[in-house]
């Protein structure tokens, strides 16, 4: 059974604000590791799919950090604002071609 | 662009009646729509994998003869909950991968549907 764990599980921050959660996946039979942002009523929206070890990849002020030898991904948040929040699920592409998410870490940024 | 539809966000239906959701990609083909289900406080769990023009995969535990799916076109594809009872209430929620988008499976998804069965 693979095991894709985030923490943490929730996080409540202040605007302004920076912050990063973490993401941890199987080291073996690695494609690719994804990131959503999901807002609440709305669908999850593609953040970042990383494939290499090393990789870091920057959308505005989200950006992310890839280690496939360890196992664990960062997404980091530059100046939180309240638009931010949401829950950030990471999900983990092996050997099956299949997504495995965790449970996702939900975000709240105070005005 | 890229974007998913489902239909409906949200229903409510008695024991033992079937309920189809529809999952729609609006501005691109997908030859390939994942179906998931969520518990609460539960991660996204694949249910099938379905390919256009070809009978869905299922994943182990999910009976194929409760959770039909048919992927009828490059845009559509629908997953009825047949005989639903209680147990069956859930959050689902499909996806869409563009063709030609195989080798990193990305994934386009719905807002997804709330299934109450009282």
């Amino acid at each position: 059974i693979l095991n894709v764990e985030q923490s943490p599980q929730s996080l409540h921050v202040q605007e302004g604000d920076s912050t990063n959660f973490t993401c941890s996946f199987p080291s073996s039979n690695f494609y690719a590791l994804h990131w959503y942002r999901w807002e609440t009523a709305k669908s999850p929206e593609a953040l970042f799919v990383m494939t290499l070890n090393g990789d870091e990849k920057k959308k505005g002020r989200i950006s992310a950090t890839l280690n496939t030898k360890e196992g664990y991904s960062y997404l980091y948040i530059k100046g939180s604002q309240p638009e931010d929040s949401a829950t950030y699920l990471c999900a983990f592409l092996g050997g099956f071609q299949k997504l495995v998410f965790g449970t996702g870490t939900r975000l709240l940024v105070s005005p | 662009g890229a974007v998913v539809s489902q239909h409906p966000s949200r229903v409510i239906c008695k024991s033992g009646t079937s309920v189809k959701i529809e999952c729609r990609s609006l501005d691109f083909q997908a030859t390939t729509m994942f179906w998931y289900r969520q518990f609460p406080k539960k991660s996204l769990m694949l249910m099938a994998t379905s390919n256009e023009g070809s009978k869905a995969t299922y994943e182990q535990g999910v009976e194929k003869d409760k959770f039909l799916i048919n992927h009828a076109s490059l845009t559509l594809s629908t997953l009825t909950v047949t005989s639903a009872h209680p147990e069956d209430s859930s959050f689902y929620i499909c996806s869409a991968s563009p063709s030609g988008r195989a080798s990193d499976n990305e994934q386009f998804f719905g807002p997804g549907t709330r299934l109450t069965v009282l």
